[in-house]
């Protein structure tokens, strides 16, 4: 069964640094989304993109965030600068359809010192 | 975005049914119910959804009041496997995006 594959699984960064967060969303999927998990809290989520752009966002998902489909298979999300409360779970996810239900990656968890 | 309530954990012995109630009073004409779940250390998982009328799959079964204020999410017999949080969460038909709350811990004990 095809999945939603995530790396690294987990990432130590200092603060201030930049970070990338590498996704490959189910091949024929169309839709793809981050959402973040801060330990010990909801599932927040972060931004949908589709069709090279970003079509919604929260209001976590402020100028330190990028998203970019680089390829055709790789979604990535970028931190510009870390900050202490950046340090949670972030999930990818991907759907093939607009009213499809989502399929979730493992997650990478971010830690940052 | 509408909300729902659930009880923060619940327990059930394996090969027992588990009934995981969810109270969306507020829920509207266009809002499907989904449940996902997230075992221990993984991202959410979809489980199962509906409009308006029961439905059943492989993993689970999930009973919609007539007035659509209320769903019970139905494993039928549970297993060790199924320690997880679930989520009840109402997704309008149109938008994409899943608002997670805090879901119900189930415990299963052999």
């Amino acid at each position: 069964e095809p999945e939603v594959t995530q790396t690294p699984s987990h990432q130590v960064t200092q603060m201030g640094q930049e970070v990338i967060l590498r996704c490959v969303p189910i091949s024929n999927h169309l839709y793809f989304y981050w959402y973040r998990q801060i330990l010990g809290q909801k599932v927040e989520f972060l931004v949908s993109f589709y069709n090279n752009e970003i079509s919604e966002k929260s209001e976590i998902f402020d100028d330190q965030f990028s998203v970019e489909r680089p390829d055709g298979s790789n979604f990535t999300l970028k931190i510009r600068s870390t900050k202490l409360e950046d340090s949670a779970m972030y999930f990818c996810a991907s759907i093939r359809d607009y009213t499809d239900t989502q399929y979730f990656g493992p997650g990478t968890r971010l830690t940052v010192l | 975005d509408a909300k729902t309530t659930q009880p923060n954990s619940m327990e059930s012995n394996e090969e027992e049914p588990v009934h995981l109630p969810c109270n969306h009073s507020t829920i509207s004409g266009t809002d499907y119910i989904h449940w996902y779940r997230q075992l221990p250390s993984q991202g959410p998982e979809y489980v199962i959804h509906g409009l308006t009328s029961n439905v059943n799959n492989r993993m689970a079964s999930l009973a919609i009041a007539e007035d659509r204020k209320s769903s019970t999410l139905i494993l039928h017999r549970a297993t060790l496997r199924d320690a997880a949080v679930y989520y009840c969460i109402l997704r309008d038909y149109n938008t994409d995006k899943l608002i997670f709350g805090t879901g119900t811990r189930l415990q299963v004990f052999p």
